[in-house]
């Protein structure tokens, strides 16, 4: 495969369930992202990783939670899920350096939500 | 705060040029993208623009002046493989991207 890939492509899940968000990039990329996109507003972040290992929160972290083993894998958790959480949930990849780095970033295809 | 703005809609007829424009209020700069998402995708990258002027690739093209805090992406010889939406994403300090709500492009015959 080349770049990157997320699963499930799509999920209905019950309010207070535990899911689990898959997102695996091959490019070798050091940084990730979970962004959140809902409609009528603009992509929004909820955690990234600029390297394995570390980890950071972006704008809307709360109910979320994410780790970063190697370079390949960044999953999301949502730990109990509500109805507010229902949305398309991208995983996106860039060839930014440590310290930061204005590049590019690819996209999975998505994981389409629902929360009942 | 930060905050990017754009046209949520527009109307373009297939073989005419289209400019969408974008303005931007972000702590610290590194430059502005451009994204398309076609309904049900994911964002694909355009152009990236750092310095004022105009950037062309295509059909394509983006501008940036950043004293202005303005951006715009001109589409020409527009066909209806263009219909989708055009987000724009300015990058702060921090080199997050801090992204619009997205122009939707509808393009008639």
């Amino acid at each position: 495969i080349a770049g990157i890939t997320q699963a499930p492509t799509s999920q209905i899940l019950a309010a207070g369930r535990r899911m689990t968000l898959r997102c695996t990039q091959d490019m070798r990329h050091n940084a990730m992202y979970w962004y959140r996109q809902d409609l009528g507003l603009g992509l929004r972040l909820i955690h990234y990783s600029n390297t394995a290992g570390t980890t950071g929160k972006g704008e809307v972290p709360d109910g979320y939670s994410v780790s970063r083993a190697n370079t390949d894998d960044f999953p999301l958790t949502l730990a109990s899920a509500v109805p507010s959480q229902t949305s398309v949930y991208f995983c996106a990849s860039s060839d930014s350096t440590i310290s930061g780095g204005a590049d590019t970033q690819y996209f999975g295809p998505g994981t389409r939500l629902t929360v009942l | 705060g930060q905050n990017i703005d754009q046209p949520t809609e527009m109307t373009a007829t297939e073989g005419a040029i289209v400019q969408i424009n974008c303005t931007y209020q972000t702590s610290g700069f590194n430059g502005l993208f451009w994204y398309q998402q076609h309904a049900g995708e994911a964002p694909t990258f355009l152009s990236y623009n750092v310095l004022d002027g105009l950037e062309e690739k295509g059909r394509f093209s983006s501008f940036l002046s950043r004293s202005k805090g303005y951006s715009y992406l001109l589409l020409k010889e527009l066909q209806m493989k263009d219909s989708a939406s055009y987000l724009c994403a300015a990058m702060d300090s921090n080199y997050q991207l801090i992204w619009g709500a997205g122009t939707k492009l509808i393009i008639k015959p």
